[in-house]
């Protein structure tokens, strides 16, 4: 099956600074990957769909300016916290569609999670 | 406004009992419905459906998809401890978007030995 990995999978930060996260499509090629963020005994929310070589489309309420998403190549998106504050402590999943067989792409596949905590 | 509903929100069974979790949805222009099983990391891909009517089923593990009453249903056979995780059922709708899904809350289910 198609394997999605994220780095790191745990991150401690000071308030005020940047993270980033990335997000790798191992066996395959992903022209579309999402973002989302997932709150303790909640459901995940997406926050953006990041298309390779364009920008991402975010979700309402959702501040492109905070959440920066880049889609360099086919297999690697990654999501930059900036100014990261305690409330955007979260945990952060990606995931990517496998394009695989042709004309079937509903199904995503999700990376492990990332784990933020801002003190 | 989009929706996916799962009930119950929450299971306790024993080993060896059969489960049902439900999802039911709202959505303009479906295209698919996903049932997901999370633990403790990120949720692991179970069935796609797109059809009505057709059981797609792995293992202990079955489901079903309504397409007429919007909704679909998640079967776990003699179940087992391992079984305990998250429940998650997700919507994709037809958008130029690749795919973006609609998740419900989950069902967290509880094996009890």
């Amino acid at each position: 099956g198609a394997v999605v990995s994220q780095h790191p999978s745990r991150v401690i930060c000071k308030s005020g600074t940047s993270v980033k996260i990335e997000c790798r499509s191992l066996d395959f090629q992903a022209t579309t990957m999402f973002w989302y963020r997932q709150f303790p005994k909640k459901s995940l929310m997406l926050m953006a769909t990041s298309n390779e070589g364009s920008k991402a489309t975010y979700e309402q309420g959702v501040e492109k300016d905070k959440f920066l998403i880049n889609h360099a190549s086919l297999t690697l998106s990654t999501l930059t916290v900036t100014s990261a504050h305690p409330e955007d402590s979260s945990f952060y999943i990606c995931s990517a569609s496998d394009p695989r067989p042709a004309g079937v792409t509903d199904t995503q596949y999700f990376g492990p999670g990332t784990r933020l905590t801002v003190l | 406004e989009d929706k996916v509903v799962q009930s119950p929100l929450s299971l306790v069974v024993h080993e060896g009992d059969t489960v049902t979790l439900n999802c039911s949805y709202e959505v303009t222009n479906f295209r698919s419905l996903l049932w997901y099983k999370q633990e403790k990391k990120a949720p692991t891909f179970l069935f796609m459906l797109t059809s009505s009517g057709i059981e797609k089923k792995s293992g202990r593990l079955s489901s079903i998809l309504d397409k007429k009453e919007l909704f679909s249903i998640l079967n776990i056979t003699a179940t087992q401890t391992g079984d305990s995780a998250v429940y998650l059922c997700a919507v994709s709708t037809l958008d130029n978007q690749g795919g973006k899904l609609i998740f419900g809350q989950g069902t967290e289910l509880s094996v009890k030995p």
